[in-house]
């Protein structure tokens, strides 16, 4: 087990609606990624976080955002949902924003109706 | 543009023998590689990291290597076992990454050991 916990595990949306994914970091970590991951291909970075400002981003919309608190916990929020956001979602914490030990959760199971 | 792949999508081996897979990157400007281990349900577990000026890192019956010149990085699993069956990624973090740990990975290898 790593420490990092994710809810729920399992969720159904429907085309157009929000959806709010939540982690819970490794005590003591400050940084948290998010990672999306298609069926049968590998984990794709949405953003990380560190101390509550997000500080770096890969190629997904604005629809994608997230939050950060003075915790560490963590929200993944993805607006407008489409069929092509289904998929696993996975953050991984860490105690630092360029450390190289990384902590994955056992992800978020999304299905976009 | 990294990109990373892993050859091949999928392998099924007996119990016992000795297995190789490959990983393969396009861009060598890299800090590390590394090699996790994905089981349903469970997320992904770090085996093995290899910081771009080392050759090979081992851990028990896994050793990996990489070639940071060439692009391509293997995974060895000695004397496999059935609760090696898995999915297998290998994910390099790019120098250009920002103030980030941001990795990009490859599409994984799906291990069946039979027992």
């Amino acid at each position: 087990e790593t420490g990092v916990t994710q809810s729920p595990t399992h969720l159904i949306k429907t085309r157009g609606q929000q959806v709010t994914l939540r982690c819970s970091s490794q005590s003591g970590h400050n940084t948290v990624s998010w990672y999306q991951q298609a069926l049968g291909q590998g984990p794709q970075f949405i953003f990380q976080y560190y101390r509550e400002e997000e500080n770096g981003r890969g190629n997904f919309p604005p629809r994608f955002s997230g939050l950060q608190f003075p915790n560490y916990s963590s929200e993944l929020n993805v607006n407008a949902l489409e069929l092509d956001d289904s998929a696993l979602y996975l953050c991984a914490s860490s105690p630092g924003q360029e450390q190289e030990t990384q902590y994955f959760g056992p992800g978020t199971r999304l299905l976009v109706l | 543009k990294q990109e990373v792949t892993q050859i091949p999508a999928a392998l099924s081996v007996p119990e016992g023998e000795n297995l190789v897979l490959n990983c393969s990157f396009t861009d060598s400007a890299i800090y590390n590689l590394q090699w996790f281990r994905q089981d349903p349900g469970k997320g992904l577990t770090s085996l093995l990291l290899i910081q771009s000026s080392q050759r090979e890192q081992t851990s028990g019956r896994l050793n990996a290597s990489l070639d940071k010149s060439s692009g391509r990085s293997t995974l060895y699993i000695a004397a496999s076992q059935p609760g090696d069956s898995a999915t297998y990624l290998c994910a390099v973090r790019p120098e250009l990454g920002g103030a980030t740990n941001k990795l990009i990975f490859g599409t994984g290898t799906l291990l069946a050991v039979q027992p």
